[in-house]
């Protein structure tokens, strides 16, 4: 199976800050990336798709980079709904498998 | 607007098995541009995609939950469903029906699959 590892497991931010979450695979996954963000008691929902392509409806301050086993998400000025928990996942090979998340939340 | 609704038994004992079942509203299951999926989330396994469906029946199982798993189609329904046999206590989590979009290609990219529709969610316990 595919290990995906996100750092760091949480953060602390501050309105309007800057935010970069990683992700790594374990090996090559071309650009085969999913993020998704989850709060609490509710369903994940995706955000990026094919590590850089935002999905519909989703904030332009939300964007994602990387290929190969290094990927980013970036937030690039946080907002009160975007405290949260985020995960990595992918779909390169089966089984699909996700990162354990990064947990965002208020300093 | 594609929706999807897990039902099922919120608690299930030790060694029986586990059944869900996904209602999906507001687009055919039937599309052929669409897997149909589940997910579980526990605090100790984290997300766990367990496999997915395709309209035509085709199944892409997790190998490590394969040799209890089956999922099924009812396009007339529009439903699919989940079985997990032989479960244990580490079974108990939060289960996510959801909807991934096939790999395709638009102008010139491409895209892999990922999940973009998930139902709410339903928490099934495995105790006696």
């Amino acid at each position: 199976d595919i290990q995906m590892t996100q750092s760091p497991s949480s953060l602390s931010a501050s309105l309007g800050d800057r935010v970069t979450i990683s992700c790594r695979a374990s090996q090559s996954i071309a650009t085969y990336l999913n993020w998704y963000l989850q709060k609490p008691g509710k369903a994940p929902q995706l955000l990026i798709f094919a590590a850089s392509t935002l999905q519909g409806g989703v904030p332009s301050r939300f964007s994602g980079s990387g290929s190969g086993t290094d990927f980013t998400l970036t937030i690039s000025s946080l907002q009160p709904e975007d405290f949260a928990t985020y995960y990595c996942q992918q779909s390169f090979a089966t089984p699909w498998t996700f990162g354990l998340g990064t947990k965002v939340e208020i300093k | 607007q594609l929706q999807l609704q897990e039902s099922g038994p919120g608690l299930v004992k030790p060694s029986e098995t586990l059944s869900l079942t996904c209602t999906v509203s507001g687009d055919s299951i039937s599309s052929s541009s669409y897997y149909w999926g589940w997910i579980r989330q526990s605090p100790g396994r984290g997300l766990e995609w367990i496999g997915n469906i395709y309209y035509s029946g085709s199944t892409y199982y997790n190998p490590s939950l394969k040799s209890r798993v089956t999922m099924s189609i009812d396009t007339s329904k529009n439903q699919f469903s989940l079985k997990l046999t032989s479960v244990t206590a580490a079974d108990t989590a939060v289960f996510y029906c959801a909807m991934s979009r096939k790999p395709y290609c638009s102008g010139n990219n491409c895209y892999p699959a990922y999940l973009e529709s998930w139902g709410q969610g339903t928490l099934v316990t495995v105790s006696s």
